[in-house]
């Protein structure tokens, strides 16, 4: 079962930063937070991870909060492509541990 | 990134027809390879979980007996949907994971009609 909750849409302006929060307060201590997006009718995209410290890649941050109870996916510059769903995910690292996904948030970019 | 591979993309195959779809990784050594179902409008539904070289560990709810998943090499999985009916029709992804790996990396999806 999905751990995370999560807005069911947001719309966010072309070429502003879209944040979109999740809720995991039931993660254990060595559970990882996972993102990923769909674009409609294509397999999910990885994004980014993390554990307990603030993560920055070529595509996003990934800012968690002390407690580890909630985390934001922050797109920095957003274009009309970063239009999909948005999936934060909770699990275990290294190990066959699945995936459960929960019902994300759908992002919109307006342009 | 890794990538991974679906095929076919789409299909459409008669009720009580059989109908494969492999899963390959293109460019790592998939030691865990994941099954999905996704309905329109509704998130990613795991289906199962395999392995490769053991068998297939089934989510509660999905058949086995109707959801045949192979996993023998380290590069390729099927999932072959037996006797499929209409309510067989998804879109199926699959996803896979190398063993030092905590990233899954998602094929592009199997559009599966059942007429």
């Amino acid at each position: 079962d999905a751990k995370t909750t999560q807005p069911p849409s947001m719309d966010c302006a072309e070429g502003r930063a879209a944040n979109l929060p999740c809720n995991h307060s039931t993660i254990s201590g060595n559970e990882y937070v996972y993102w990923y997006r769909q674009i409609h009718s294509q397999g999910p995209q990885y994004i980014i991870h993390g554990l307990k410290n603030n993560e920055t890649n070529e595509m996003a941050s990934l800012i968690i909060t002390e407690d580890r109870k909630s985390s934001t996916l922050i797109l920095p510059h957003a274009t009309l492509r970063d239009t999909a769903v948005y999936y934060c995910i909770v699990r275990l690292q290294n190990t066959g541990n699945q995936f459960y996904f929960g019902t994300g948030t759908s992002l919109t970019v307006i342009p | 990134g890794a990538v991974v591979s679906q095929h076919p993309s789409r299909v459409i195959c008669k009720s009580g027809t059989s109908v494969k779809i492999e899963c390959r990784s293109l460019d790592f050594q998939a030691t865990t390879m994941f099954w999905y179902r996704q309905f329109p409008k509704k998130s990613l539904m795991l289906m199962a979980t395999s392995n490769e070289g053991s068998k297939a560990t089934y989510e509660q709810g999905v058949e086995k007996d109707k959801f045949l998943i192979n996993h023998a090499s380290l590069t390729l999985s099927t999932l072959t949907v037996t006797s499929a009916h209409p309510e067989d029709s998804s879109f199926y992804i699959c996803s896979a994971k190398s063993a030092g790996g905590g990233e899954q990396y998602f094929g592009p999806g199997t559009r599966l009609t059942v007429t």
